[in-house]
């Protein structure tokens, strides 16, 4: 079955500290890979994105991530986080076998960043 | 432009009462998706529209969960004979369509509370 796993349910650091989210899929066919955050009592926003060309991607606000695909991994790193960075982190795959572009999402991690 | 907008944001019912949640998605999208999460969870997909018609509906848990997008805009979901482990909060998405135009975009959810 296709699946998604987000290997750390809670990471606690402080600010200006480095980070890395790990998320890991379960497919052997093409993906289209994604990071989604949410802040408390709010909707999802996208904040990255996979879809073709180079590998590591960048959002505007300093986050990255890899798709490895031998690794089936998309890990979400930022090099130093601020307050302002503390919410709910979900990473979320589509899988071409699909056709639908349905999102299967992980469990979620929880990015609590300290003074 | 305006982005995915959802109403109710809460909804408080009884125990076997019926419920309606509207989504309305970005203009121009043709692809609507609906997903529900249930606390501490992610995102878990029920339902896809390309079009007016639902292409996939494999994630709708029983019989008593129906939606329509009547004109290809507007979608609603419908909830019969609400149970409690309904209550989660549900989430609508909106997209271009297939291939690269797959990226969904995210409403603020509405919250539905069965007593």
């Amino acid at each position: 079955a296709q699946s998604v796993t987000q290997l750390d349910s809670q990471v606690p650091v402080f600010e200006e500290a480095p980070v890395e989210l790990r998320c890991n899929y379960s497919s052997s066919v093409s993906v289209y890979l994604f990071w989604y955050v949410q802040y408390p009592n709010q909707g999802l926003q996208l904040l990255l994105k996979y879809l073709s060309g180079s590998t590591l991607v960048e959002s505007i606000n300093g986050f990255e991530a890899e798709f490895n695909k031998s690794q089936t991994s998309f890990h979400l790193r930022k090099p130093s986080v601020h307050i302002s960075d503390t919410a709910e982190y979900f990473c979320a795959v589509s899988f071409f076998s699909s056709n639908t572009g349905k999102l299967i999402f992980g469990q979620g991690t929880t990015l609590q960043v300290k003074p | 432009g305006a982005g995915v907008s959802q109403t109710p944001s809460n909804k408080v019912t009884e125990k076997g009462k019926y419920v309606e949640l509207r989504c309305d998605p970005i203009s121009g999208h043709t692809a609507l998706y609906w997903y529900r999460q249930s606390l501490g969870q992610g995102p878990e997909f029920l339902i896809y529209f390309q079009g007016t018609g639902a292409a996939d509906d494999s994630g709708l848990p029983n019989d008593r969960f129906f939606a329509v997008r009547p004109e290809g805009s507007v979608s609603t979901l419908k909830i019969q004979r609400t149970e409690r482990g309904d209550s989660a909060v549900y989430l609508c998405a909106s997209s271009l369509g297939g291939g690269e135009r797959v990226t969904q975009y995210f409403g603020p959810g509405t919250r539905l509370l069965v007593l």
